[in-house]
């Protein structure tokens, strides 16, 4: 069964810092994508980034980018320059092909806090 | 274009009690997701429609039940609520077809108190 495992809760960090949020998963499907949502204290989770299994070339996005290895089953995301504004829970999910439809299984969260 | 709205935003019923939240996707989606989010056991998935079937379904006990309509609009019902129920439950839309790779937009949510 699949499976997403982000291993930290919450990560604290001062203005301007960078700070890398990581997510490990486990699937049995060869193709399947993966997901970043941001969930602000509004309660919307929003898209952030979709990585397919067959593409791991990084990805940078202004201050986000994402580091995605097979090879360790993880898809890193990392803020640079981190601003009060990216104070949120980031949700990392994936979703497998072999699903009739959507299904997402998302991580457990890490709770981002930027202090100024 | 509106996003995916979410009705009730709050609601507080007691154990015993029946519920039935609303979402409506947005225009042109025809897949509605519903997720239930607790502090205990996080996002998980409820289940899913698209064309008025229920094509995909989480492990959720038989009173967690949903519909949608020919609009693609999705209700979630929950019978015989027990406190455990309470929860924030999102919906999120996505593009018709069975790709699994359709970015999934989010309601705001409808957070259910049980007392």
């Amino acid at each position: 069964a699949q499976k997403v495992t982000q291993a930290q809760t919450e990560i604290s960090v001062v203005e301007k810092e960078d700070v890398t949020l990581d997510c490990v998963y486990e699937t049995r499907d060869t193709t399947y994508y993966l997901f970043w949502y941001k969930q602000p204290p509004s309660g919307e989770l929003v898209f952030l980034i979709r990585r397919n299994s067959f593409d791991e070339q990084n990805e940078i996005s202004g201050r986000y980018s994402w580091n995605f290895q097979k090879s360790t089953s993880s898809f890193n995301f990392t803020i640079t320059a981190s601003q009060v504004v990216d104070s949120a829970v980031y949700f990392c999910a994936l979703s497998e092909v072999g699903n009739a439809g959507n299904m997402l299984t998302f991580g457990g969260g890490t709770r981002l806090m930027v202090k100024p | 274009k509106a996003g995916v709205t979410q009705t009730p935003r709050y609601l507080i019923k007691t154990r015993g009690q029946q519920v039935t939240l609303s979402c409506s996707p947005i225009s042109g989606h025809r897949s509605v997701s519903w997720y239930q989010q607790t502090p205990g056991q996080g996002l998980q998935f409820l289940f899913e429609y698209f064309s008025e079937t229920q094509r995909n379904k989480g492990n959720f006990p038989g009173r967690f039940s949903g519909r949608q309509f020919s609009n693609s609009r999705s209700e979630m019902n929950v019978s015989t609520l027990e406190l455990g129920d309470s929860a924030l439950y999102l919906c999120a839309s996505s593009l018709a077809g069975r790709s699994s790779y359709n970015e999934q937009f989010f309601g705001p949510g409808t957070r259910l108190t049980v007392l």
